[in-house]
């Protein structure tokens, strides 16, 4: 079957950085996602990856290994804005999307 | 670019009526949209996947008689909620795919249904 993990849930401090990881199991590899979903919100585009290596996009970058099938979202300088969702997503061979079922962060003064 | 909406954004209705949901993509032709359920504090869940002129793919455990999908157009796919019952009342999110070469979605602003 087709697995993705992340954690549950993750608790850190404004200005800090936070990294939350994503493993995933999937027939197949084309490309790895991560989305922002804030409460009642639909998810936004944050970072796709599909070599290996960190792309750094402003405060987040995204980090992706097809070999160990592991990638890390990581946030610096923690803004309250960031508590939100992030959800890690892969597309498999057929071209599916796979979502992991996400992780709730929360961001503490 | 890459602007997908829905409408309406929220909607009321009663037990055994029907809904329709609208996902248009505003400027940029949509060759696959998706349809997605999210249930409070849970994850997104894919319904089926429509293809432009073609009957859509539903996902284990989604009754197509349920759950009409129309995708007339490039720019258009309609999502009915047929015979409503107070357990479909959930968050329905469409998205669209359409760049060539590349897999990203484009997702609506979501569709807060609520059946009393």
């Amino acid at each position: 079957g087709q697995n993705i993990d992340q954690p549950t849930e993750m608790t850190a401090t404004e200005g800090a950085i936070v990294q939350i990881n994503c493993t995933y199991q999937t027939s197949g590899f084309n490309g790895l996602f991560w989305y922002q979903q804030h409460a009642g919100e639909a998810p936004t585009f944050l970072s796709y990856n599909v070599l290996d290596g960190l792309e750094e996009k402003g405060r987040f970058s995204s980090f992706l290994s097809r070999s160990k099938g592991y990638s890390y979202l990581l946030l610096k300088e923690l803004q309250m804005k960031d508590s939100a969702s992030y959800l890690c997503a892969v597309i498999d061979s057929n071209y599916q999307l796979i979502w992991g079922a996400g992780t709730k962060l929360i961001i503490k003064p | 670019g890459a602007v997908v909406s829905q409408h309406p954004s929220w909607v009321i209705c009663k037990s055994g009526t029907s809904v329709k949901i609208e996902c248009r993509s505003l400027d940029f032709q949509a060759t696959t949209m998706f349809w997605y359920r999210q249930f409070p504090k849970q994850s997104l869940m894919l319904m089926a996947t429509s293809n432009e002129g073609s009957k859509a793919t539903y996902e284990q455990g989604v009754e197509k008689d349920k759950f009409l999908i129309n995708h007339a157009s490039l720019t258009l796919s309609t999502l009915t909620v047929t015979s409503a019952h107070p357990e479909d009342s959930s968050f329905y999110i469409c998205s669209a795919r359409g760049l060539a070469g590349y897999y990203e979605q484009y997702f609506g602003p979501g569709t807060r249904l609520t059946v009393t």
